[in-house]
This record gives C-alpha cells, structure tokens and sequence, in this order.
C-alpha cells in the first residue's frame, strides 16, 4: 500500500486551522493508520493512532478522522509549537509499515 | 519511563557492514506485548521501516532490505543490534530504533510506534 499525502507544505498562520491528507492505494482499517509529528532534529512523535485516537499528552487541538483509503488530520488552531512535519504511517502486511512523504506545516 | 538510544560508527564504507546498536533503558526488551523497530530516514525524505523483533525473539524484516539485514537481540545488556550488509550511498540515513506499542479495545487491534530513540546519522563514503 502507498500512502500519499498532500499539501506537500502547508503556509498558515499561527491561529488558524490546518488540514492534513493521507490517501492510500488501498484501503484497510481505521485500526491501522496513525500520524506522526516530526520536528528538525527530532525523532518522530506519535500523535494519532488507530485513525482518530489521541495518543497520551496529545493537545485537544490534534484529532484524526477518515475512513477506507482517505484520512485526514485537523489542527485547529495552530499553536507555534506546531510548525513541524507530519508523517502518515500504515500498519499492513508487507511491508509491516509504511509512511506517506510527509507534510510540512510552516509558518506564513 | 522507556527511553532508547542507538549508537554507531558515523562513517561507514561503501560494501562494508554497518551495526548499529539500540540500548533500551526502563524497561526489558524480552517481556511485554511489544516489538522492537529499526527505521532510517534519508535527509529530506520518507521514513523506511527496516525491520522489528518481537519480545520472543522473532523478527520480520521489509522485504526491500531482507537480503542485507539482520537484526538481533542482547537480553542480558538490554541491547539492540542492527547489521546492513554491502552498504552504498543509498544507505546514508539517520537510524531510530523505536519500540512498537499493541493495545487491543473493542476487538480491534492497534499497533503504533510510542517511545523513539533519538536517531543516529550513518554516512556511507570512501
């Protein structure tokens, strides 16, 4: 399965709301799909799993939603700390795991 | 609290053998319901999942590396180990290890990736 996502960058201002595309070739179950954040430097974070559930310490402001082969990840408002890469991630078959290309989401 | 940290060379030669090793500190890497992932990210891309080890033991590799890689476990110094064989530049990347969490709810399983090591930079050059 490949996992597409898109904006490949997303220009907002800290405020305002952010909405985040993960399409995959195929779809699987909601169980399977979660959503990293990545900052310079840093290892990946989890945040979403399972599609829509917060992982522990994750702010309100992150949820996931989307089913089949479209999942989406809403930040609603943009706090500084935010501005960062986010990274889809599929639990499957073969490979194990896969992850989308990445969105960047940078300050206007 | 569950904390990880790789280590390795940093420079590695072209068709020479990078081994990398994960120390898990906080928790034991042969108990629990949990695998034990490598990853690399090249600078600027993707995250590539190379393989994982169960607390059993076993592993499962991606099968786009299989033929290179071999994974395996030092349960009394809590550690981690990753070999790649007959590197090339295209295996220049940060290394994570990071550890596989699996919570069942509802009859529905959810496998996700919770505790990160900071990562390692391998450069494959003469």
């Amino acid at each position: 399965i490949v996992l597409t996502q898109s904006p490949g960058t997303l220009s907002l201002s800290p405020g305002e709301r952010a909405t985040l595309s993960c399409r995959a070739s195929q779809s699987f179950g909601t169980n399977y799909l979660n959503w990293y954040q990545q900052k310079p430097g840093q290892a990946p974070s989890l945040l979403i799993y399972g599609a829509s559930n917060r992982a522990t310490g994750v702010p309100d402001r992150f949820s996931g939603s989307g089913s089949g082969t479209d999942f989406t990840l809403t930040i609603s408002r943009l706090e500084p700390e935010d501005f960062a890469v986010y990274y889809c991630q599929q639990y499957g078959r073969s490979p194990r795991w896969t992850f989308g290309q990445g969105t960047k989401v940078e300050i206007k | 609290q569950v904390q990880l940290q790789e280590s390795g060379p940093g420079l590695v030669k072209p068709s020479q053998t990078l081994s990398l090793t994960c120390t898990v500190s906080g928790g034991s890497i042969s108990s629990g319901n949990y695998y034990w992932s490598w990853l690399r990210q090249p600078a600027g891309k993707r995250l590539e999942w190379i393989g994982h080890m169960y607390t059993s033991g076993t592993t499962i590799y991606n099968p786009s590396l299989e033929s290179r890689v071999t994974m395996s476990r030092d349960p009394s110094k809590n550690q981690l180990s990753l070999t790649v064989s007959s590197v090339t530049a295209a295996d220049t990347a940060v290394y994570f290890c990071a550890r596989e969490g699996i919570q069942l709810r509802s009859g529905y399983y959810y496998y996700y990736m919770d505790v990160w090591g900071k990562g390692t930079t391998v450069t494959v050059s003469s």
